[in-house]
């Protein structure tokens, strides 16, 4: 079975720009979460996604926002970057065991 | 608050110098206790998944206990293959899409 992939692999973007991240779950999965990661802060849950509704929201601004499509694949976009945006972004899949994908490294200069 | 602590935040050890890792957690009705192994630019790899007090779950070198409180991942005669960073979450009964994390522990196993 193949695996939880992300697109793209990295990014480089400035400031104020904004940026889409996808990912496409493990076949059968519906619901899927966004975590962010930096070497400070660690691991920290974005949102979860299940039958394309946000069941749930971590504590980030409303720049962070995301989607789920009828196809579970789902999309993360961040407006108006900011330098402490930069963070490796990873996406799970699951249906009782989260699976994560390799991530999506961006840059923000 | 539901949080996770692990210690140490780093170790380091010698092929077949058999160590634990520690996960302290609170968290409001535990629906579940994750372990995951990630290595440097990757994302991170399931390893275990335990649900109750008294739970153990083995796989290869590794082994992990859970309490009430806590859970500990054994390491027995580690390889330099297992260096990485092992990180613990909980998952809670009322939140189940949200993993909260730990810092994790970085383990090098030197040959």
């Amino acid at each position: 079975k193949a695996g939880v992939t992300q697109t793209p692999r990295y990014l480089i973007k400035t400031r104020g720009q904004q940026v889409t991240l996808s990912c496409s779950p493990i076949s059968g999965h519906r619901s899927v979460s966004w975590y962010q990661q930096t070497p400070g802060q660690g691991l920290q849950f974005l949102f979860e996604y299940f039958s394309e509704t946000q069941r749930n929201k971590g504590n980030f601004p409303g720049r962070f926002s995301g989607r789920q499509f009828s196809n579970s694949r789902s999309e993360m976009n961040v407006s108006t970057l900011e330098l402490g945006d930069s963070a490796l972004y990873l996406c799970a899949s699951s249906l009782e065991t989260q699976y994560f994908g390799p991530g999506t490294r961006l840059l923000v200069l | 608050e539901d949080q996770v602590t692990q210690s140490p935040e780093a170790l380091r050890l010698q092929e077949g110098e058999s160590s634990s890792l520690n996960c302290s957690y609170t968290v409001s009705g535990l629906r579940g206790l994750f372990w995951y192994r990630q290595d440097p630019g990757k994302g991170p790899e399931f390893l275990f998944t335990l649900y109750s007090a008294g739970e153990e779950k083995e796989k290869e070198r590794l082994k992990a206990t859970l309490t009430k409180k806590e859970s500990f991942l054994h390491i027995t005669a580690p390889k330099p293959e297992d260096s990485a960073t092992y990180l613990c979450a909980v998952q809670a009964v009322s939140n189940t899409g949200k993993l909260i994390f730990g810092q994790g522990t970085t383990l090098q196993v030197k040959p």
